[in-house]
C-alpha cells in the first residue's frame, strides 16, 4: 500500500490529453515535498520526465508537464502519442519513511 | 554522459546470497546519493536502499532490513548491494539510482539498466 495513490490505468485516443494524478498527504506532498514523475517503457528502467512539481529534463517534450496543489499532483500529457504508452509513477519525500515513496504506478494506454 | 552499468544477479536458492553492482560513470559519483530500487514482475517501484543526501545516514526498507546491505567504494565509482538471506519474495528487477536534490527534493535522474534476480529452488 503506497503512501502516494495514483489511478492504476488510464487512457486516451491520440492528439488527446489526458491527466494523471497522485494523491498524498500532510506527511508529503502536503508538507512541501516536491514531486518528481517518471516514465516506464515496456522492458525499460525508469526515466526522470518531471522533477521539482514542474520541470522537464531537457529532452523532455513540452507536450508534458507538471502541476502540485495541496496534497496532490497531476501528470498531464497533451497531444498523445502512441509512443507515449507506458507506465507513469510519481515520487516524493515521505518523513515517516525517512526519504522517497513511489506511487503505484498508472498505466497508460492509448487507444 | 552520465551513466550506471549494473552487474550481478540471476538465480539463486532461498536463503542463498548475492552481490550486485553498480558502476558509475560521467559524473562525480563521490558528490551524489545512490539508492536500490527494485520492482517485481507487474508491480510498482519500491526502494530498498540508499544513502541520504550528505552521507549521514542509510535507508533500508523493512521488507530488506537485516538482510541487504549497501555500500560504496568512492575509488571505484561502484554502488553495491549484497543481499542475503533470500526470499522468493525478492524476486524482482533490482535498478541502481542517482539522487539529486535536497532532502525533502530528491530525484532519481539517472538509472541502470537494471538487472534480474531470481530466488527460487
Amino acid at each position: 500500500q503506497s503512501v502516494l495513490t495514483q489511478p492504476p490505468s488510464v487512457s486516451g485516443a491520440p492528439g488527446q490529453r489526458v491527466t494523471i494524478s497522485c494523491t498524498g498527504s500532510s506527511s508529503n506532498i502536503g508538507a512541501g515535498s516536491e514531486v518528481h514523475w517518471y516514465q516506464q517503457l515496456p522492458g525499460t528502467a525508469p526515466k526522470l520526465l518531471i522533477y521539482g512539481n514542474t520541470k522537464r529534463p531537457s529532452g523532455v517534450p513540452d507536450r508534458f508537464s507538471g502541476t502540485k496543489s495541496g496534497t496532490s499532483a497531476s501528470l498531464a500529457i497533451t497531444g498523445l502519442q502512441a509512443e507515449d504508452e507506458a507506465d507513469y509513477y510519481c515520487q516524493s519525500y515521505h518523513s515517516s519513511l525517512s526519504g522517497s515513496a513511489f506511487g503505484g504506478g498508472t498505466k497508460l494506454t492509448v487507444l | 554522459e552520465a551513466q550506471l552499468l549494473q552487474s550481478g544477479g540471476g538465480l539463486v536458492q532461498p536463503g542463498g546470497s548475492l552481490r550486485l553492482s553498480c558502476s558509475a560513470s560521467g559524473f562525480t559519483y563521490s558528490s551524489y546519493a545512490m539508492s536500490w530500487i527494485r520492482q517485481a514482475a507487474g508491480k510498482g517501484l519500491e526502494r530498498i536502499s540508499g544513502f541520504s543526501i550528505g552521507g549521514g545516514s542509510i535507508y533500508y526498507a523493512d521488507s530488506v532490513e537485516g538482510r541487504f546491505t549497501i555500500s560504496s567504494d568512492n575509488s571505484q565509482n561502484t554502488l553495491y548491494l549484497q543481499m542475503n538471506s533470500l526470499r522468493a519474495e525478492d524476486t524482482a528487477v533490482y535498478y541502481c539510482a542517482r539522487a539529486s536534490g535536497g532532502y525533502n527534493s530528491v530525484a532519481f535522474d539517472i538509472w541502470g539498466q537494471g538487472t534480474m534476480v531470481t530466488v527460487s529452488s
